[in-house]
């Protein structure tokens, strides 16, 4: 059974535009939702994360889009670039229980230059 | 910092085979986990432990053993190499009361 469901699986963006990637969970017990980072042939990486008493979180070109009702978060990439071709995933976990995280299938964005 | 340290990198095993993939983080975070990342499931988790001599399992756990007796080191061992565990194996570690992971590089073990 998977908790967190992730789209699209793929994703092809042309540079300078916006990439954007859904997620869903289930459990209503998850209170950290962050996103990694991965590149060919390295472990995933945090690139940013969010709780649930916000609904939307900044990090320079990355935003994360937060809807506690629908049950669903977004990461979206402005200005996208060559160098932010990578699998995105997102994930949820409870504070303090990390060691648990639970992740989504992924997507492979690729950014066109 | 060296941070997660994962060996071997690479990895071929034939059916029945046993072998332990090795983890070391110098860090001192107290949660460790282990991964594995197959096409289009993401990264499921196999075991985790929550300090020294702690350890329980994750979603996937059949096939696999842990051991926790350090802070820095978690070794997953398999016991009788199958295909299905053909994959890309990660360690992860976390500091207490701390969602955010670090993880190592990746082992990538096939199984013929």
């Amino acid at each position: 059974q998977q908790q967190v469901k992730q789209s699209p699986q793929s994703l092809i963006v042309q540079k300078g535009g916006i990439s954007i990637i859904n997620c869903a969970y289930e459990n209503t017990a998850f209170d950290y939702f962050p996103w990694y980072q991965q590149f060919p042939g390295k472990g995933p990486a945090l690139l940013i994360a969010i709780r649930p008493d916000v609904s939307e979180k900044k990090e320079g070109r990355f935003t994360i889009s937060f809807n506690k009702s629908a049950k669903q978060f977004s990461l979206h990439i402005m200005d996208s670039q060559p160098g932010d071709s990578a699998t995105y995933f997102c994930a949820a976990s409870r504070r303090g229980g990390g060691f648990k995280t639970i992740f989504g299938a992924g997507t492979r964005l690729f950014v066109k230059a | 910092n060296a941070g997660v340290t994962q060996t071997p990198k690479f990895q071929v095993l034939k059916t029945g085979q046993s072998m332990t993939l090795q983890c070391a983080q110098d860090m001192n975070h107290e949660y460790m986990s282990w991964y594995r990342q197959d096409p289009g499931m993401g990264l499921r988790l196999i075991h985790y432990s929550v300090g020294a001599g702690i350890t329980d399992q994750g979603e996937v756990p059949n096939g696999y053993n842990v051991s926790r007796s350090t802070t820095e080191d978690f070794p997953l061992r398999l016991l009788s190499a199958a295909p299905s565990q053909t994959s890309v194996y990660f360690c992860a570690s976390s500091p207490q009361r701390a969602n955010v992971l670090t993880f190592g590089a990746g082992s990538r073990l096939t199984v013929l």
